[in-house]
């Protein structure tokens, strides 16, 4: 079975400051990982997609993320934090059954 | 390109109202559906998927229902809503291709009163 742990229900950095999400997960396979960003009363739009080929994965607005299989992780990680980043973020890993397991989703605040 | 779209953005029903929740896809054929809820401080929630026209799957027992009369056409419905149906509701569509991400709507914000 699939498991995805987002390991903090809040992140709050400065603007300009590095941005690290933490997602550890559990597969009986090597699957696909997404990080997903969900503004206020918006649905959710794709930042990123790992499907087994780089493992340094490159998305929009500045962000990627690093797949880890030794350490089963898939952080998302950004240089610069601007002001627009702070929403809910999510990490998901596609099951076998073609189906999505979502991560309980992390809070980025972003101060000035 | 692909665009989802979804309606109404947002919506007030009284306990005990029907509910109809329509959401339709463009710019590709044959695609995966799915309704998702999102109760407030919770994650994602599958209610229900489609992978053809009049194939539904319902991952939970609920007081809604789902429907898929055209290809590219989802609804979801109640015939009678309850407090807890209140949420966030998202419909999204993916290509019937494995390792395919989802392509999200904008939601509707149910309250049920």
């Amino acid at each position: 079975a699939q498991s995805v742990t987002q390991l903090d229900s809040h992140v709050s950095v400065s603007e300009g400051t590095p941005v690290l999400l933490r997602c550890n997960y559990s597969s009986s396979y090597s699957p696909s990982l997404f990080w997903y960003v969900q503004h206020p009363n918006k649905g959710l739009q794709l930042l990123l997609k790992y499907t087994s080929a780089a493992t340094l994965v490159k998305g929009i607005n500045g962000f990627e993320a690093e797949f880890k299989k030794s350490e089963t992780s898939f952080h998302l990680t950004k240089p610069s934090a601007h002001m627009s980043d702070a929403a809910e973020y999510f990490c998901v890993v596609l099951n076998a059954g073609n189906m999505l397991t979502f991560g309980g989703g992390t809070r980025l605040m972003v101060k000035p | 390109s692909q665009t989802i779209h979804q309606w109404p953005a947002t919506l007030v029903q009284p306990v005990g109202s029907p509910l109809s929740l329509e959401c339709t896809v463009e710019g590709t054929s044959n695609p995966n559906l799915y309704w998702y809820r999102q109760a407030a401080g919770r994650g994602l929630q599958l209610l229900f998927y489609s992978v053809g026209i009049g194939q539904i799957s319902s991952e939970v027992p609920q007081n809604l229902s789902a429907s898929r009369p055209q290809d590219r056409q989802f609804i979801l419905s109640s015939k009678k809503l309850l407090l807890s149906d209140s949420g966030f509701y998202l419909c999204a569509w993916s290509v019937q291709a494995g390792n395919s991400p989802l392509h999200f709507g904008n939601g509707t914000r149910l309250t049920v009163t």
